[in-house]
């Protein structure tokens, strides 16, 4: 069964910084997805990125990028020049790759805040 | 991405009653899914429901409590039924999607119930 941590319930940092939120995952699979979703306290859950596993390449999204690591089955995210707007629960998912279910596997979520 | 949409966006109930939570979407879908969140807490997958068939409920959920209708391609109700204080959570809709060729879920903003 696959399994997705996210080691840190809550982290805070001024305006303008960059930050690292971590998710690591435990999987047997080959190839699978890996998402990040944002929560706002509108409540409204956002696609931020994602990643294919058979691409070595890290996907970006504009502020957003993360760092891939397969062989220690880590996923985190990078988010620069951080904004007020990004304030917001983070949480990160697992998928298999052809799954007809769609099923995600959740982290715990990360509580983001961003400091003016 | 699809336009998800979901009534009521909060409630407060009397325990022992039901409330239908109605979940819409701008296109046609074959899977749609159902969440609860807890409080500061990450996503709990209650059942996914295909337009035509039953909804496949997951380990502790059970149709009496959350029965689910999905009368056509854009359309499903949850009910929450005899609710307790313990109801009292967040109940995210989600549909199957793709974003950049991968497939992935896209959420509707959720209902907050409090059960008192």
């Amino acid at each position: 069964a696959q399994t997705v941590t996210q080691s840190q319930p809550e982290m805070s940092v001024q305006e303008a910084e960059t930050v690292t939120l971590s998710c690591t995952y435990d999987t047997s699979e080959n190839n699978y997805y890996l998402f990040w979703y944002k929560q706002p306290p509108s409540r409204q859950m956002i696609l931020v990125i994602r990643q294919e596993a058979y691409k070595q390449q890290n996907a970006t999204e504009n502020r957003f990028s993360v760092n891939f690591q397969k062989a220690a089955k880590s996923f985190s995210l990078k988010i620069s020049d951080s904004q007020l707007g990004d304030t917001a629960m983070y949480f990160c998912a697992f998928m298999r790759f052809g799954d007809s279910n769609y099923q995600l596997i959740w982290g715990a979520g990360t509580k983001l805040i961003i400091k003016p | 991405s699809a336009v998800i949409s979901q009534k009521p966006s909060r409630d407060i109930c009397q325990r022992g009653t039901s409330l239908t939570i109605q979940c819409q979407v701008d296109s046609q879908v074959t899977m749609m899914f159902w969440y609860r969140q807890q409080p500061g807490q990450s996503l709990t997958l209650i059942a996914t429901a295909n337009q035509g068939s039953e909804a496949t409920y997951e380990s502790g959920f059970v149709i009496d409590k959350f029965p689910i209708s999905r009368p056509n391609l854009t359309f499903s109700t949850l009910t929450v039924s005899n609710m307790s204080p313990e109801d009292s959570s967040i109940y995210l809709c989600s549909v199957e999607g793709l974003a950049g060729g991968l497939e992935t879920q896209y959420f509707g903003p959720g209902t907050r119930l409090l059960v008192l």
